[in-house]
């Protein structure tokens, strides 16, 4: 496809469960990161990857989180022993390069119960 | 996280109606973008500026980054129903900070009553 994508569109697990989320980049992109949004608050960022490897990975609030892009094309968040706090939209986006437009996809809608 | 200072928070205007919400930041940042969100996707970019004091138009859209880097606003004018959504301002390379990193605001509502 043309645009950033990300699957599942929606998870729901229970409390302490892991789970994974992939995001597919636009074909090309060299620059990818992911975002949580809160209910009612913008994205924020959580990691950045230029090809395969974690430029910044500041945003990450703890170390039950972590990112992937073995192949520098698709990402997967991993998120263990996941938390109700964890519930989330995670939006993934990419760009050509690192200064360029960042394209958001749809984001997975993540609900832990 | 940081998160810039959006308002308003809620907007619920008629059709044809012009429309303005703005964004201030403590920290200055080098590109002040604005995004729409609608419901189930991600934001979808509509404005870029890059240069202090620039005034940007794209179609009905009209921003302008603040002289001193640290403010943007967005007027919409004649707002049509598919106008709706949620608008989020964002800042891009932050002063002392990285170049690629987006810090957003919290959004404005915009609802648009035919």
């Amino acid at each position: 496809g043309a645009g950033v994508s990300q699957t599942p569109s929606n998870k729901v697990t229970e409390k302490g469960k892991y789970v994974e989320l992939r995001c597919d980049p636009i074909s090309g992109h060299t620059a990818l990161y992911w975002y949580r949004q809160s209910l009612g608050q913008g994205p924020e960022f959580l990691i950045y990857f230029q090809g395969t490897g974690a430029a910044d990975d500041s945003g990450l609030p703890n170390d039950r989180f972590f990112a992937v892009r073995p192949e520098g094309s698709v990402s997967t968040l991993k998120i263990q022993r996941t938390e109700r706090g964890d519930s989330a939209v995670y939006l993934c986006a990419s760009s050509a390069g690192t200064e360029d437009t960042q394209y958001f996809g749809p984001g997975t809608r993540l609900t832990v119960l | 996280g940081q998160q810039l200072n959006q308002s308003p928070q809620s907007m619920f205007i008629q059709e044809g109606e012009d429309v303005s919400m703005n964004c201030t930041s403590s920290s200055i940042f080098n590109t002040w973008l604005w995004y729409k969100q609608d419901p189930g996707e991600g934001p979808v970019l509509l404005i870029a500026l890059y240069k202090a004091g620039e005034l940007t138009s794209n179609g009905r859209l009209t921003a302008q980054f603040g002289i001193t880097r640290k403010d943007s606003f967005l007027n919409i004018s004649a707002s049509i129903p598919s106008d709706v959504g949620i608008y989020f301002c964002a800042g891009q390379g932050q002063s002392g900070g990285s170049n690629y990193k987006l810090t957003f605001g919290k959004g404005t509502l915009l609802t648009v009553n035919p």
